[in-house]
C-alpha cells in the first residue's frame, strides 16, 4: 500500500528563519503530489502540487517544493518564514500501485511553529 | 462559490446515539470523501464515493455508513455512536483527474460523551 512519512512532527523556528518540512512516499509507479496547510480550526487547504515536468514547484504564500525520484522525496522550504505560516503542513500522494487514482493518502502532519 | 460545505459544525453525542453529518459541494466533482482526523493520525480516510450512487470503504470504515444519493451530497452516518469516534471529520472533493487536487470543507467537531 502506498504510505507517506513526515518525520518531523513539530518544528519550531524562528520568525525570517529559513524551513524546510520533509516527506517521503513509497511508490514504484507514477504519483501526484501535494502539499495542503491547515491553519487552526480551518480545513486543509491546497499549498502547492507536482505533476510533471520541474522538479521545483513554487506554491502560494511563497513556499516552494522539490521532487527527487531517486529519494522519493517531496519535501517543503520557505527561505523565510512569517509568523502568519503557524500551521500544520500535509504531505499528500495520489495514486499508487494498489488503488488507482481515486484514493489520496497523506503524512501525519508537521506543525509549523514560528517564534517571533 | 461556497465550494465543500459540511453540518453542522460542533454537536455533542452520548454513547449510542446516532447522527447524520452532510457534506455538500457546488463544484461538480465526481469524487467525494470523508476523513477523520485525530492528533498525531493525520487523516485516514472512511468512505469515499466515485460517483452518484456509489460508495466504498476506506481505511477506517468500521462504525460509519455513507450515502450518495445526489452528485452534489455526500452523507457519513453514525448509527450507534462510541467515545472512539469522538474527532474532527472533514469531508472533501474533487475532480476524476489525478493531477486534481481536493477541496475541503472546515470540518465538524464531534465529541462522544
Amino acid at each position: 500500500a502506498q504510505s507517506v512519512t513526515q518525520l518531523d512532527s513539530q518544528v519550531p523556528v524562528f520568525e525570517e528563519a529559513p524551513v524546510e518540512l520533509r516527506c517521503n512516499y513509497s511508490s514504484s509507479v507514477s504519483v501526484y503530489l501535494f502539499w495542503y496547510v491547515q491553519y487552526p480550526n480551518q480545513g486543509l487547504q491546497l499549498l502547492l502540487k507536482y505533476l510533471s515536468g520541474s522538479t521545483l514547484v513554487k506554491g502560494i504564500n511563497g513556499f516552494e517544493a522539490e521532487f527527487n525520484k531517486s529519494q522519493t522525496s517531496f519535501h517543503l522550504r520557505k527561505p523565510s518564514v512569517h509568523i502568519s505560516d503557524t500551521a500544520e503542513y500535509f504531505c499528500a500522494v495520489r495514486g499508487g500501485p494498489s488503488g488507482g487514482y481515486q484514493k489520496v493518502t497523506f503524512g501525519t502532519g508537521t506543525k509549523l511553529q514560528v517564534i517571533p | 462559490n461556497a465550494g465543500v460545505t459540511q453540518t453542522p459544525k460542533f454537536r455533542v453525542l452520548k454513547t449510542g446515539q446516532s447522527m447524520t453529518l452532510l457534506c455538500a459541494q457546488d463544484m461538480n466533482h465526481e469524487y467525494m470523501y470523508w476523513y477523520r482526523q485525530d492528533p498525531g493520525m493525520g487523516l485516514r480516510l472512511i468512505h469515499y464515493s466515485v460517483g452518484e450512487g456509489t460508495t466504498a470503504k476506506g481505511e477506517v470504515p468500521d462504525g460509519y455508513n455513507v450515502s450518495r444519493l445526489k452528485k452534489q451530497n455526500f452523507l457519513l452516518g453514525l448509527e450507534s455512536a462510541a467515545p472512539s469516534q469522538t474527532s474532527v471529520y472533514f469531508c472533501a472533493s474533487s475532480y476524476v483527474q489525478a493531477n486534481q487536487p481536493q477541496h475541503f470543507g472546515d470540518g465538524t467537531r464531534l465529541s462522544i460523551l
